[in-house]
C-alpha cells in the first residue's frame, strides 16, 4: 500500500527556520517525483515545487522559488520542505503528494502556524 | 492568484448532474493532456478523481467523468449524491514543469 506519512504540527516564531518531512512508503521512493502543496486557511491549493529523489533533480513553481527549499534522502525515503526564516504569511497546511504530472497520493498533512 | 480559472461555486439536487469547469492557456491546460481534479472534504486532504483530462483511478466513482475543449477542461458529476458536497480543484502540468491549480469550486448538494 502506497503511503505517504509527514511529520507532525510546529508552532513557529517570525525568524526562525523549519524543516518538514514526508516519508513514503509501499512503492519504489526513488522513482516518482514528490510534490509540495500548500493551503492557507480557508483558501485553495498551491503547488510550491518538486522533486525526483532518485537524482534529486528539483523544480520550483515561480512563485515559490527562493521562498522555500525542496530535498530528498532516498536512503530513508523521505523529502524535505524547509524556510530558513518563517513569516507570518507562511502558515498553513502543507502536503506531499507523488508525481508531478498529477498527484495520485498525499500525506496528512503538516500543519505549521507561525505567530510572535 | 491561481493560475487556472474555476467558478467559485455550484450547487444541485440530489440526482442531477453538474459540470464545473478550468479555464487555463496554452501553456498549462490547452498545452498537455495532464488535466487532473481533486475532491476535497473539509479537514481532510485532497483525493483525486480525475488524471489525465479524463481517466478515473481505481475506487473512483463512474458518476465522475473529465473532458476537455481547447484551454478549458471540465468536471461533470451525474447522479449527484449528499457525499459529494465538497471542494473541487482543477489542476494541469504546466510549461514551468511544475502544477498549477484552480482556485477551488465548492459544490453544494440541495
Amino acid at each position: 500500500e502506497v503511503q505517504l506519512v509527514q511529520s507532525g504540527a510546529e508552532v513557529k516564531k517570525p525568524g526562525e527556520s523549519l524543516k518538514i518531512s514526508c516519508k513514503g512508503s509501499g512503492y519504489s521512493f526513488s522513482s516518482y517525483w514528490i510534490g509540495w502543496v500548500r493551503q492557507m486557511p480557508g483558501k485553495g491549493l498551491e503547488w510550491l515545487g518538486t522533486i525526483y529523489p532518485g537524482d534529486s533533480d528539483t523544480r520550483y513553481s515561480p512563485s515559490f522559488q527562493g521562498q522555500v527549499t525542496i530535498s530528498a534522502d532516498k536512503s530513508i525515503s523521505t523529502t524535505y520542505l524547509q524556510w530558513s526564516s518563517l513569516k507570518a504569511s507562511d502558515t498553513g497546511m502543507y502536503y506531499c503528494a507523488r508525481r508531478n504530472d498529477y498527484a495520485d497520493y498525499w500525506g496528512q498533512g503538516t500543519l505549521v502556524t507561525v505567530s510572535s | 492568484q491561481s493560475a487556472l480559472t474555476q467558478p467559485a461555486s455550484v450547487s444541485g439536487s440530489p440526482g442531477q448532474s453538474i459540470t464545473i469547469s478550468c479555464t487555463g492557456t496554452s501553456s498549462d491546460v490547452g498545452g498537455y493532456n495532464y488535466v487532473s481534479w481533486y475532491q476535497q472534504h473539509p479537514g481532510k486532504a485532497p483525493k483525486l478523481m480525475i488524471y489525465d483530462v479524463s481517466n478515473r483511478p481505481s475506487g473512483v466513482s463512474n458518476r465522475f467523468s473529465g473532458s476537455k475543449s481547447g484551454n478549458t477542461a471540465s468536471l461533470t458529476i451525474s447522479g449527484l449524491q449528499a457525499e459529494d458536497e465538497a471542494d473541487y480543484y482543477c489542476s494541469s502540468y504546466t510549461s514551468s514543469s511544475t502544477l498549477g491549480f484552480g482556485g477551488g469550486t465548492k459544490l453544494t448538494v440541495l
